[in-house]
């Protein structure tokens, strides 16, 4: 089955750059999506098709695509952003979606 | 309001059934794809299954296909999932969740806050 890996964790201090990314053979013909969890809450989509943000979503979150990678980036991370991210997408059919392996993301 | 809820989680012996249910309000439910994820204890987020806005298509992850069915009926602005042959593995907070829709650059993306399935003996 098809899977998109990312790396378990990143740590930042406040004011640095997160850089998360995502690993997958189908990323190249569709859309990334990236959710923002903190504990306790549902998912919060933060990323739609790859690289546009939702309203309200700050301007500091930021989507990129390359070939097989898709990458969330988190320029001057606030302590507020500590949560857990996750890709989203789907496989070549699109009919089956996958979340990606989660990444921790620790700003201290 | 817009929202999505959750009901029908519980604890139950390993080898039952179990269905969950998702109420829809605040949008017009039968114009979107919808979703449930689940989330074991500590662990990631899993998709689980889809159904189209008009129910024609479904499809399942690999790990509950032939044991799980998503169901929906849009003249109630319900969601529905029929869990049978239920494992330890199936433990998780189940979330009901609208497919993405992007119109006029507005993006549609909605969330319940889940119910929890717990298969013990």
């Amino acid at each position: 089955s098809y899977e998109l890996t990312q790396p378990p964790s990143v740590s930042v201090s406040p004011g640095q750059t997160a850089r998360i990314t995502c690993s997958g053979d189908a990323l190249p013909k569709k859309s990334a999506y990236w959710y923002q969890q903190k504990s306790g809450q549902a998912p919060v989509l933060v990323i739609y098709e790859d690289t546009k943000r939702p309203s309200g979503i700050p301007e500091r979150f930021f989507g990129s695509t390359s070939g097989t990678m898709a990458t969330l980036t988190i320029s001057g991370a606030q302590v507020e952003d500590e949560a857990d991210y996750y890709c989203y997408s789907t496989d070549s059919s699109g009919n089956s979606y996958v979340f990606g392996t989660g990444t921790k993301v620790t700003v201290l | 309001q817009v929202q999505l809820v959750e009901s029908g989680g519980g604890v139950v012996q390993p080898g039952r059934s179990l269905r969950l249910s998702c109420a829809a309000s605040g949008f017009a439910f039968d114009s979107y794809g919808m979703h449930w994820v689940r989330q074991a204890p500590g662990k990631g987020l899993e998709w689980v299954a889809v159904i189209w806005y008009d129910g024609r298509n479904k499809y399942y992850a690999d790990s509950v296909k032939g044991r799980f069915t998503i169901s929906r009926d849009n003249s109630k602005n319900t969601l529905d999932l029929q869990m049978n042959s239920l494992r330890a593995e199936d433990t998780a907070l189940y979330y009901c969740a609208t497919n993405i829709v992007v119109v006029g650059g507005n993006v549609f993306d909605l969330w319940g806050q889940g119910t929890m399935v717990t298969v013990s003996s």
